[in-house]
């Protein structure tokens, strides 16, 4: 079946540190692929997306590209603040007959030291 | 700009009782989803509507019923409330044009805490 596996966290890093959070996925035909954050006590907010192979996403610094070949989507940033300091989930939406649900990994906390 | 409305933002019940989760969705959004997540894990996929019709169903349990009215707005219906039952419960909203489904934008959330 469908699913996203992302790498343990949580991940602490100091700020202004390079990020790396690790994504990798099982699907059938073409997903769309997304990054969502989720600060404390709040929603889930889209971060970024792919929908196609080789494409990139991008949104405040972070970026992640669509690998077909590696069926990875890795979220990185160059330069990490305080203020990033959140719970990272990976996801998918299938391709053929798609109605749109998201599968979601099981997200990556991120703690970013001053 | 405006964003998907979840009401009550916190609700709490003893065990067997029901609630009612309310979703109102980004205006001229038709497609609407309801998610679980259970505390330190990944939201998990309950049912889906467009154009006020099922779309599509995840792991609802039969205790749990949903449906979107006239004006697109859901509610998740659930009876015989376990503790099992306590969670945050997300709904989400997208829209369909040309046969593609647009990302979906969630709202903030109902913490159900079932006692």
């Amino acid at each position: 079946g469908n699913s996203v596996t992302q790498m343990e966290g949580p991940v602490t890093l100091s700020e202004e540190a390079f990020l790396t959070i690790n994504c990798t996925y099982t699907a059938t035909g073409y997903p769309s692929l997304f990054w969502y954050v989720q600060y404390p006590g709040e929603g889930l907010q889209l971060l970024l997306k792919a929908t196609k192979a080789d494409d990139k996403g991008s949104n405040k610094g972070f970026e992640a590209t669509y690998r077909k070949e590696t069926t990875s989507f890795h979220l990185e940033k160059g330069s990490v603040q305080v203020s990033d300091s959140a719970v990272y989930f990976c996801a998918l939406s299938t391709g053929s007959g798609n109605t749109g649900k998201l599968i979601f990994g099981q997200g990556t906390t991120l703690q970013v030291k001053p | 700009a405006a964003g998907v409305i979840q009401s009550p933002r916190h609700l709490i019940k003893e065990k067997r009782e029901t609630a009612t989760l309310k979703c109102y969705p980004i205006p001229r959004h038709d497609t609407v989803y309801w998610y679980q997540q259970g505390p330190g894990q990944d939201p998990q996929f309950l049912i889906s509507f467009y154009e006020k019709m099922q779309s599509d169903k995840g792991s609802i349990p039969d205790r749990f019923s949903a449906q979107q009215f006239s004006d697109y707005h859901s509610e998740l219906n659930m009876s015989s409330l376990e503790l099992g039952d306590s969670a945050l419960y997300f709904c989400a909203s997208s829209f369909r044009k040309g046969g593609q489904i647009y990302e979906q934008y969630f709202g903030p959330g109902t913490r159900l805490t079932v006692t």
